[in-house]
């Protein structure tokens, strides 16, 4: 089993759904949980940190459930620019030195 | 700017040679990182260093080596040693290893190709 592990999509919505995407993990000692945006040949970047209570910025609503070790990502009203790659990182317990462990990634398209 | 500085953008290895990748932050990071990103697939951890002058193999050291002999600086060489060395490789630093919050901030990465 993946370390991280997340439905590859590819996601195609049109402008104005919404969209959710979900990733588990299999280190139930994980301490921290992100979400990156990565474009086509492009670095990934911070989307935004995801928190046991559940966090918001904006469009986008990050939410945790450790008991069931899954995290999900959900994108309102989607642009024509949320079109990207989003992938599920988790940091792995403290002797492992800050190792950040990603998923392959989804794929996400937003058409007109 | 403060940053993670990667060159060169783009590198075309001949066989049986090494190849060292720059990698520059100014951010003043204890932690940097070197990750490999193959087509359709995550992230997977080459080396990693905590501190000058430490560093730790990750989960596909083989055929690669590092040094870590200023904080600014953690090139990676792609030695000969390697044999499928195409990919997208990734630099990436953070404040502080043991600061499980602490977020991780990437250069824009270099592409290797095989001649």
């Amino acid at each position: 089993r993946k370390e991280v592990e997340q439905d590859p999509g590819p996601f195609n919505v049109p402008e104005g759904a919404t969209v959710a995407f979900n990733c588990t993990y299999s280190n139930s000692a994980s301490q921290s949980f992100f979400w990156y945006r990565q474009d086509c040949r492009k670095e990934p970047k911070l989307l935004m940190s995801v928190y046991s209570s559940g966090n918001e910025d904006g469009r986008f609503t990050a939410q945790l459930n450790r008991a069931s070790q899954y995290i999900s990502l959900l994108i309102r009203d989607s642009k024509l620019s949320d079109s990207a790659t989003y992938l599920c990182v988790v940091n792995s317990a403290r002797l492992s030195y800050g190792k950040l462990t990603f998923g392959q990634g989804t794929i996400l398209t937003v058409h007109p | 700017d403060g940053g993670i500085t990667q060159s060169p953008k783009y590198l075309f290895r001949k066989e049986g040679q090494n190849v060292t990748l720059s990698c520059e932050q100014n951010l003043n990071h204890d932690a940097m990182y070197w990750y490999r990103q193959d087509p359709g697939q995550g992230l997977r951890l080459i080396y990693y260093s905590q501190i000058v002058n430490d560093f730790q193999k990750g989960d596909i050291a083989e055929g690669y080596s590092v040094s870590r002999e200023k904080k600014e600086s953690f090139p990676l060489t792609v030695t000969s040693a390697q044999k499928n060395p195409t990919a997208f490789y990734l630099c990436a630093s953070r404040a502080d290893s043991l600061r499980p919050r602490d977020i991780q901030y990437f250069g824009a990465g270099t592409r290797l190709s095989v001649l």
